[in-house]
């Protein structure tokens, strides 16, 4: 069955980085966009970014260009989302979201990973 | 940049229909993506490209799409359908765009 594992909860600083990662079995990696998607707390969801696992391209929010990286490791099937600069607005739930086509539907998502901003 | 706009609650009494619209310049035009998210837990996909359901999606969860609106039609709502609901769709100029989100109530 299709699963996307997310690392654990941080607790970063202001002005540190934050990297996630999205560990996905039971398809294959390269054949399907992995999307981040985060959701501040009581708020609404806010698309960061894809990145098509078998090129390595990337497509980030103009929102946080600049400020995120999205990377893959297709030998272990992972994916990476690493944000700069952080700021206590960016406390959040991560998820990590997979799609087959561009405009096609988000079919799974990961479990999401809290990201605390706090000084 | 492009906005989709959904009512922020919908309240519906057990057994009856709820109807979740999702607004946006001619919507119709694109393929419209429902999610539904109950708290603490990560969204779900419950209708996808406008009127399909995934395997698992109850047949009471329906979707309908044309010119600026959207909607999602819950029939026969249940106590377990109480959560939060939201469109999505990819845009040329905006690229994936989620709506506003809607909180769906069983009174």
């Amino acid at each position: 069955q299709v699963q996307l594992v997310q690392s654990g909860a941080e607790v970063k600083k202001p002005g540190a980085s934050v990297k996630v990662s999205c560990k996905a079995s039971g398809y294959t990696f390269t054949g399907y966009y992995m999307h981040w998607v985060r959701q501040a707390p009581g708020q609404g969801l806010e698309w960061m970014g894809r990145i098509n696992p078998n090129s390595g391209g990337t497509n980030y929010a103009q929102k946080f260009q600049g400020r995120v990286t999205m990377t893959r490791d297709t030998s272990i099937s992972t994916a990476y989302m690493e944000l700069s600069r952080l700021r206590s607005d960016d406390t959040a739930v991560y998820y990590c979201a997979r799609s087959q086509r561009i405009t096609g539907a988000i079919d799974y998502w990961g479990q999401g990973t809290l990201v605390t901003v706090s000084s | 940049s492009y906005v989709l706009t959904q009512p922020p609650s919908v309240s519906v009494a057990p057994g009856q229909t709820a109807r979740i619209t999702c607004g946006g310049n001619n919507i119709g035009s694109k393929s419209v993506h429902w999610y539904q998210q109950k708290p603490g837990q990560a969204p779900v996909l419950v209708v996808y490209d406008d009127s399909d359901r995934p395997s698992g999606i109850p047949e009471r969860f329906s979707g309908s799409n044309s010119g600026n609106t959207a909607t999602l039609t819950i029939s026969r709502v249940e106590a377990g359908d109480e959560a939060d609901y939201y469109c999505q769709v990819w845009d040329s100029s905006s690229d994936q765009v989620f709506g506003t989100g809607t909180k769906v109530t069983v009174l």
